[in-house]
């Protein structure tokens, strides 16, 4: 079975841009959740979305949104960058849900803002 | 609040050591604990996962026990190499909040 991928690896953007990231969970998985890894706040979880709604969020502004779609994927944006949101942007999927089962989490995409 | 501390926050050893990392919780209604290791600027590979009514999970020369009513879970590497070197974080599913919260990890170097 393939892993979790993630869309692109890298992107660097300036500023008051927006951009998309995009993930594909293992296939047959019906979950996926988003988490921010910086240096100063460790891994902190975003949202997640189970069958193309959103099931939980975390303490994030609301220029950071996603969506999944009906065969899983999902997509996470954030609007009006700020330097700050420079970070290692993560997903994982699983097959029901986020905490009581395993999460397999993709490689990752690496966000700078300049 | 869940909160979740792992100490030391960094640690090297020589090839070849036992070694145990530790991992604390504050609240104890959780679903499971989850072991992951993070190789730099990569993502999270699963090592273990035990569920809340479990003691403790091996997989090869690893081992992770959880007591969920002190707070601990402990993950014990065997006869370490120079590819265990990585960063390895705790993650409890919490049941009150249905999120994953991670630790800040401990770096591990093992060196040859």
């Amino acid at each position: 079975k393939a892993g979790v991928t993630q869309t692109p690896r890298y992107l660097i953007k300036t500023r008051g841009q927006q951009v998309t990231l995009s993930c594909s969970p293992i296939s047959g998985h019906r979950s996926v959740s988003w988490y921010q890894q910086t240096p100063g706040q460790g891994l902190q979880f975003l949202f997640e979305y189970f069958s193309e709604t959103q099931r939980n969020k975390g303490n994030f502004p609301g220029r950071f949104s996603g969506r999944q779609f009906s065969n899983s994927r999902s997509e996470m944006n954030v609007s009006t960058l700020e330097l700050g949101d420079s970070a290692l942007y993560l997903c994982a999927s699983s097959s029901t849900g986020t905490v009581d089962n395993e999460q397999f989490f993709g490689p990752g995409t690496r966000l700078t803002v300049l | 609040k869940q909160e979740v501390t792992q100490i030391p926050a960094a640690l090297s050893v020589p090839e070849g050591e036992n070694l145990v990392l530790n991992c604390s919780f504050t609240d104890s209604a959780i679903y499971n604990l989850q072991w992951f290791r993070q190789d730099p600027g990569k993502g999270l590979t699963s090592l273990l996962l035990i569920q809340s009514s479990q003691r403790e999970q091996t997989s090869g020369r690893l081992n992770a026990s959880l007591d969920k009513s002190s707070g601990r879970s402990t993950l014990y590497i065997a006869a370490s190499q120079p590819g265990d070197s990585a960063t390895y974080l705790c993650a409890v599913g919490s049941s009150n909040t249905g999120k994953l919260i991670f630790g800040q990890g401990t770096t591990l170097q093992v060196k040859p």
